[in-house]
């Protein structure tokens, strides 16, 4: 059974640092990773999406890395910024006992970014 | 292009209660999957359906049923509510069930069981 941890679960910076929010999963089967951010009460926006046979993916200021052999990913967020804070979620695409798809998610890091 | 649209936005029932959450996927995605969201938590898998069929199904039990329409739309079904079906739940659309997309979702319906 596919578990996926993310580590820390809250996280306090001043604007501008650069920081690393870290996923790991069990079960290194995966299909691909993908990454969402969710503000206070509302639903899920897609960041980046790393399939299986890839390393990084990039967008703007984030950088998404992927480790199957180790079973990590990690979300890199350079030069923070107040409208960063957010919950960052990280869930594992994985085959269920049908051979479909679903998501596996984490708990998610609580982000804020202080002015 | 209008994403995935879910309905109603916030509702509450009261214990043994039904209700009824519909979902529109993304256009041009055939595939629509539904997961409860806790408080604090990440999301949990509900089901999914693909070409108007369950597909496969998380750990949840029997009161939560569903439905795909032939215009891909979705709608979850829960009978007999309890406190602690009181979540929020998202619908998540995407196109082909095995494939590598990216998977969109729904801003939520927000349910509490009183």
């Amino acid at each position: 059974k596919q578990e996926v941890t993310q580590i820390p679960a809250a996280l306090s910076v001043p604007e501008g640092e650069n920081l690393v929010l870290n996923c790991s999963f069990t079960d290194s089967a995966i299909y691909n990773l993908q990454w969402f951010r969710q503000d206070p009460g509302k639903g899920l926006t897609s960041l980046l999406l790393i399939q299986s046979s890839q390393r990084e993916q990039t967008s703007g200021r984030l950088n998404a890395s992927l480790d199957k052999s180790s079973g990590r990913s990690t979300l890199y967020i350079a030069a923070s910024q107040p409208g960063d804070s957010a919950t960052y979620l990280c869930a594992a695409r994985t085959w269920g006992n049908t051979g479909f798809q679903k998501l596996v998610f984490g708990t998610g890091t609580r982000l804020l970014v202080s002015p | 292009d209008a994403g995935v649209t879910q309905s109603p936005t916030h509702l509450i029932k009261t214990r043994g209660q039904q209700v009824t959450l519909r979902c529109s996927p993304k256009s041009g995605h055939d595939t629509v999957s539904w997961y409860q969201q806790a408080l604090g938590q990440g999301p949990q898998f509900i089901f999914q359906y693909y070409e108007e069929e369950e597909r496969q199904r998380g750990n949840f039990p029997d009161r939560f049923s569903g439905h795909q329409f032939p215009n891909y739309s979705s709608e979850l079904n829960v009978n007999a509510l309890l406190l602690g079906d009181s979540a929020l739940y998202l619908c998540a659309s995407s196109w082909g069930q095995s494939s590598g997309n990216t998977i969109y979702f729904g801003e939520g319906s927000w349910l509490t069981v009183v």
